[in-house]
């Protein structure tokens, strides 16, 4: 069984603070990484994505992937309170499987 | 921006009765997926569609559950007969190609959040 863990939280920081957030994941020959954010009550929005090794930015947002240690993390830069809200880790496989599994997600809360 | 939009946005239903969730996907996409959230739970893989077909499915998606492109815009999620552990939220969600290629972005839905009483 393919799994993504994410610590749950909830995880609270201070407006302006970096948030962090981690995921690992059990199929090691996972291909493609993903984070979505969730609103209470909506859908899943496309933060970022990873494919390769080492980080990627955009804006205040740093994913990192680290496939030898089985390791995807988001970073928040300078979080701000309307970033609060649950973030999901997902996984794709190889092998032209269409299939994201998401772990639960993690809750930040970004206190003003 | 486009945007998937899925009707209704809540459909309560008596267990054992027949429910269709609808989804317009983005025009030209070509890959359609639906995915569900139990309350408090994960978000989980029911099926994907590409060309007319059933490309992938869950095991989750058993014989209760069916899956159609009836004309060039709509995708539809049957639910034979519904069981109260099928109270969820439910997502359409569609891509250029597919999610499993480097590069594609999925969007979901603003999902029907179906309770079976």
């Amino acid at each position: 069984q393919k799994e993504v863990e994410q610590n749950s939280g909830p995880l609270s920081v201070p407006e302006g603070a970096i948030a962090s957030l981690n995921c690992t994941y059990s199929d090691r020959v996972s291909q493609s990484f993903f984070w979505y954010r969730q609103y209470s009550g909506k859908s899943p929005e496309l933060i970022m994505s990873i494919y390769s090794n080492g980080d990627k930015e955009d804006g205040r947002f740093t994913a990192q992937l680290n496939k030898a240690s089985q390791y995807v993390s988001l970073l928040i830069r300078d979080s701000q309170p309307s970033d609060s809200a649950t973030y999901l880790c997902a996984v794709n496989s190889q092998g032209g499987s269409e299939k994201l599994v998401f772990g639960k997600g993690t809750k930040l809360t970004v206190n003003p | 921006e486009p945007e998937v939009t899925q009707t209704p946005s809540h459909q309560v239903t008596q267990m054992g009765q027949e429910v269709i969730l609808r989804c317009v996907p983005i025009s030209n996409h070509l890959y359609f997926y639906w995915y569900r959230q139990i309350l408090g739970q994960k978000v989980e893989f029911l099926v994907s569609f590409y060309n007319n077909e059933i490309s992938e499915k869950s095991e989750i998606f058993d014989d209760q559950f069916s899956v159609e492109r009836p004309d060039g815009s709509n995708f539809t999620l049957k639910i034979r007969s519904t069981k109260l552990e099928d109270s969820a939220m439910y997502f359409c969600a569609s891509s250029v190609g597919g999610s499993g290629s480097a590069g594609e972005k999925l969007f979901f839905g603003s999902g029907t959040q179906l309770s079976v009483l």
